[in-house]
């Protein structure tokens, strides 16, 4: 079962910063928290992981509170182009917990003109 | 860099069938996962291969099996096709147990 809770859906205007939250109160000092998004149908794709300092690369930035049971991705200018399912996935390490990645439901993120 | 491959993109196959499917990790790429998606469902864990042994397995039945070449390619293998099983099959790919990985574009199995 997937280890992180997410809303079901979020709109966010085109232009602003969307920010995904996610919880993981059960996560343990070796896991990471991945994000992936998937846009209609097609593979996932990649955006950022961390595990517990705050990441940023040229897509988003993690946000990952400092008891790590929970997080925020955000998206600083949001376009159309963003509007997928966003799944926040608790990773262990393989000498821990399973090493392959845990899909839960995501949040439909609707960015909106 | 080419990103993972899957083949074929669409397959229709008849109940009863067998179907097989085929990944290519991106290069440099030991561990090689596979997912169904079922229409409007989420992202089912199958299968996790590395260095050629499977590591972990989903809660699916034996006909859906697998492997992993010596060059860290990878097939899923469908037997007995139930209806049920029509979905998007999608393999990823990373470097290491612990690093991000890649996902190919996946393969549309229909079974009629």
């Amino acid at each position: 079962d997937a280890k992180t809770t997410q809303p079901t859906s979020m709109d966010c205007a085109e232009g602003r910063a969307a920010n995904l939250p996610c919880n993981h109160s059960t996560i343990s000092g070796n896991e990471y928290v991945y994000w992936y998004r998937q846009i209609h149908s097609q593979g996932p794709q990649y955006i950022i992981h961390g595990l517990k300092n705050n990441e940023t690369n040229e897509m988003a930035s993690l946000i990952i509170t400092e008891d790590r049971k929970s997080s925020t991705l955000i998206l600083p200018h949001a376009t159309l182009r963003d509007t997928a399912v966003y799944y926040c996935i608790v990773r262990g390490d393989y000498g821990g917990s399973q090493g392959n990645l845990i899909f839960g439901k995501g949040t439909k993120l609707s960015v909106k003109p | 860099e080419a990103g993972v491959t899957q083949s074929p993109t669409h397959l229709i196959k008849t109940r009863g069938q067998q179907a097989t499917l085929r990944c290519s990790p991106i290069s440099g790429h030991t561990s090689v996962y596979w997912y169904q998606q079922a229409l409007g469902l989420g992202l089912q864990f199958l299968l996790w291969y590395d260095e050629g042994e499977e590591r972990n397995r989903g809660n699916f039945p034996p006909r859906f099996s697998g492997r992993q070449f010596p060059n860290y390619s990878s097939e899923l293998n469908v037997n007995a096709l139930e209806l049920e099983d029509s979905a998007l099959y999608l393999c990823a790919s990373s470097r290491d147990l612990n690093t991000e990985a890649f996902f190919g574009q996946g393969t549309r199995l229909t079974v009629v």
